[in-house]
C-alpha cells in the first residue's frame, strides 16, 4: 500500500519552515526520507526506525509516530538548496529491503 | 569512481531491440535494487538482489530480466519493450537488504522506447 504524502507541493521563502507528512495504512518498521533534485538521483536524508532509532543528516529532523503509522519531516530555516522533491519510503517487517514510496512533495524555496 | 554508477545515461531503443542497462556500486554493499521512475508517478521497485540472490520481484513483466553476477554489478536486460516502458531507471544499493538500511542511488538511465 503506497504511503500518502502531504502537501503535494509547497513554496517557501528562504528562512521559512515547512513540514512534510507521510502516512501509511499498514504497520511500519521504518520510514525513509529522500530528496531528489530535477535531473538528479534521489539522495538519502533520514531513516526512522520502529523503537525510536534514527539515522541521517544532522541538519534534518523528523518524527515517526508508530501508532498512527505516520512520519513528518521538518525543514527549518529553509535554504535555496532545499528545493526539490521529497519522497518518503516505507517498509513493513520484510527483510528484503522492499520500500514503497509515496508520490512525492515538491518544495520550492525562493529568495 | 565512487558511489553508484549507471551506463548508459540515455538510451533510445525500438520495440524489437535488445539492450542492457548496467549498474556498478563502489560502496561494498551487499544489496542492489532496480527502480522505475515514470513522469508524475512514485518510484516503483522492480527487483532486489541480496548477496547476488534475487529476493524480490515486484510483478515485473518478463521483458525485463535482471542479472547480478556479483555484489558490485547489476544488469537489467531489456527486450521487446513497449512505449509505456519509457522512464528513468534507477539503480540503488544498500549495506544489507534488511529493514532500516539507507539506499544510495545512481544517476539513472533515461530510456525512450520508440
Amino acid at each position: 500500500q503506497q504511503p500518502v504524502q502531504s502537501p503535494q507541493a509547497v513554496i517557501l521563502r528562504e528562512g521559512e519552515d515547512a513540514v512534510i507528512n507521510c502516512s501509511s495504512s499498514k504497520a511500519l518498521y521504518s520510514v525513509h526520507w529522500y530528496r531528489q533534485k530535477h535531473g538528479e538521483a534521489p539522495v538519502f536524508l533520514m531513516i526512522l526506525l520502529k523503537g525510536g532509532e534514527q539515522k541521517g543528516h544532522e541538519k534534518i529532523s523528523a518524527s515517526f509516530n508508530e501508532k498512527k503509522q505516520q512520519s513528518s519531516l521538518y525543514l527549518t530555516a529553509s535554504q535555496l538548496s532545499y528545493s526539490g522533491t521529497y519522497f518518503c519510503g516505507t517498509d513493513g517487517s520484510s527483510n528484503t529491503g522492499k520500500l514503497i514510496f509515496g508520490q512525492g512533495t515538491t518544495l520550492q524555496v525562493k529568495p | 569512481e565512487t558511489g553508484v554508477t549507471q551506463t548508459p545515461r540515455h538510451l533510445v531503443m525500438g520495440m524489437t531491440n535488445k539492450k542492457s542497462l548496467k549498474c556498478e556500486q563502489h560502496l561494498g554493499h551487499n544489496a542492489m535494487y532496480w527502480y522505475k521512475q515514470s513522469a508524475k508517478k512514485p518510484l516503483e521497485l522492480m527487483f532486489v538482489y541480496s548477496l547476488e540472490e534475487r529476493v524480490e520481484n515486484n510483478s515485473v513483466p518478463s521483458r525485463f530480466s535482471p542479472e547480478c553476477p556479483n555484489s558490485s554489478h547489476l544488469f537489467l536486460h531489456l527486450h521487446t519493450l513497449q512505449p509505456e516502458d519509457s522512464a528513468l531507471y534507477l539503480c540503488a544499493s544498500s549495506h544489507s537488504a534488511g529493514p532500516g538500511y539507507e539506499q544510495y542511488f545512481g544517476p539513472g538511465t533515461r530510456l525512450t522506447v520508440t
